[in-house]
């Protein structure tokens, strides 16, 4: 059974730029949520995608967007990058929306993002 | 707005110790999961519980669920340094989209 991947692992990025993180869903996973977490805090939900489509949106501005793929991968995009986004960008994987184990996640190691 | 809250923040302990972790909220939640994360890795699920007043054993871990599935706490029986890590608690949203997570606790273990 294949975990969930990511990618970058690391990037650094300056004020303004846009970035693309990458996420490989859990075999037989088809809902995909993206976390940040920033130093010292818990994760903070930015969005989920099930069947292709967001399905839940944490608060976090229109600049932060996503899309999955039919494979159940998925995107997270960030643009005009500011300081404050360093943080770690966490993608998780779980099961149908809906069911009994819908709110276990299985997480990747996440992407470090720097900005400078 | 759902909020946890997790006490102590930080927690450094010898070797052999025994602690507790709590995991506090105004809000009712369907069911609360802990999970443990590691420097450099992503958060992996320790245990579900649902039922109010439910307690749960992972080997030296023990879980229990408030009856008003509130409050949730994580016990830890003769600390090991293998236990070091963040201690996340975390709760199903409202809308059943999104795990809101409590700050979490980081644990350290010496021998």
């Amino acid at each position: 059974e294949t975990g969930v991947t990511q990618s970058p692992t690391h990037l650094i990025k300056t004020r303004g730029q846009q970035v693309t993180l990458r996420c490989s869903s859990q075999s037989g996973h088809n809902t995909v949520s993206w976390y940040q977490q920033a130093l010292g805090q818990g994760p903070q939900f930015i969005f989920q995608y099930y069947r292709e489509e967001e399905n839940g949106r944490g608060n976090f501005p229109p600049r932060f967007s996503g899309l999955q793929f039919p494979n159940y991968s998925s995107e997270l995009n960030v643009n005009a990058l500011e300081l404050d986004d360093s943080a770690l960008y966490l993608c998780a994987s779980s099961l149908d929306v809906g069911t009994p184990k819908a709110g276990e996640l299985f997480f990747g190691e996440g992407s470090r993002l720097t900005v400078l | 707005t759902q909020l946890l809250e997790q006490s102590p923040q930080f927690l450094s302990i010898q070797e052999g110790e025994n602690l507790t972790v709590y995991c506090n909220s105004s809000s009712v939640f369907s069911s609360l999961q802990w999970y443990r994360q590691e420097p450099g890795e992503g958060p992996v699920l320790l245990v579900t519980v649902v039922t109010g007043g439910e307690v749960k054993k992972l080997k030296r871990l023990t879980f229990q669920f408030g009856d008003a599935r509130k409050d949730s706490s994580l016990h830890i029986t003769a600390a090991q340094p293998g236990d070091t890590g963040l201690y996340l608690c975390a709760g199903v949203n409202q809308a059943g989209t999104a795990l809101i997570f409590g700050k979490g606790t980081t644990l350290s273990v010496s021998s």
